[in-house]
């Protein structure tokens, strides 16, 4: 079974600054498929950037870059040049190879961003 | 519109009544995704409708959950007898379907269901 494990419980940056949030996964398949979302308190979740598995390059999006270190499973998200409106939960999620193409998602982590 | 629509945003019922929360994807969109978040168990997978297949109910919790889409479009998620253990959010969302690449899901806001 697949499974995803965020066990940062909380993290600050300041304003500007750069944060990494980690992410590491369990899988078999050698196919799949890495996502971030970030969900604000207003409850709706926001896609924020794919890493694919067989990705030459890490994914970037803006300021939100992912570490993909593949051999140690880990697909950590990296915002730059935090922002006040960074602050939300960040989750971290995989999708299954399975025909139905679930998401599997981490616990969270939540971003507090300091003025 | 433009993105995932649910309502309502907020639904609070009695313990025993029936609910049912709605779910508008995006234009285009084959497949569609209900998902549960909840304190404690996180976000769950619920059930999942890609075009006019059988849907795959293998998240739903109790034979008191149910979801159908018409038309290959709205989706209604429907908890009859509710229980206090069914508060949490329902999402939903939807995505261009299998076959594409990164095949991203996007989410609406969610119905908050709070059962007394």
């Amino acid at each position: 079974a697949q499974k995803i494990t965020q066990t940062q419980p909380g993290m600050f940056v300041q304003e500007k600054e750069a944060v990494t949030l980690d992410c590491t996964y369990d899988t078999s398949d050698p196919s799949y498929g890495l996502f971030w979302y970030k969900q604000p308190s207003s409850g709706e979740m926001i896609f924020l950037i794919y890493q694919g598995s067989y990705d030459q390059q890490n994914a970037t999006e803006g300021r939100y870059s992912l570490n993909f270190q593949k051999a140690r499973k880990s697909a950590n998200l990296v915002i730059s040049a935090s922002q006040l409106g960074d602050s939300a939960m960040y989750f971290c999620a995989m999708r299954d190879t399975g025909a139905n193409s679930k998401l599997t998602f981490g616990k969270g982590i939540t971003l507090s961003v300091r003025p | 519109g433009a993105g995932v629509s649910q309502s309502p945003s907020n639904k609070v019922t009695e313990k025993g009544k029936d609910v049912e929360l709605r779910c508008d994807p995006i234009s285009g969109h084959t497949a569609l995704y209900w998902y549960r978040q909840s304190l404690g168990q996180g976000l769950e997978f619920l059930i999942y409708f890609q075009g006019n297949s059988a849907p795959d109910k293998s998240g739903l919790p109790s034979d008191r959950f149910s979801a159908e889409r018409t038309g290959g479009s709205v989706s209604t998620l429907t908890i009859q007898r509710t229980q206090q253990e069914d508060s949490a959010v329902y999402l939903c969302a939807s995505s261009v379907g299998q076959g594409v690449y990164k095949n991203i899901q996007y989410f609406g806001a969610g119905t908050r269901l709070s059962v007394l």
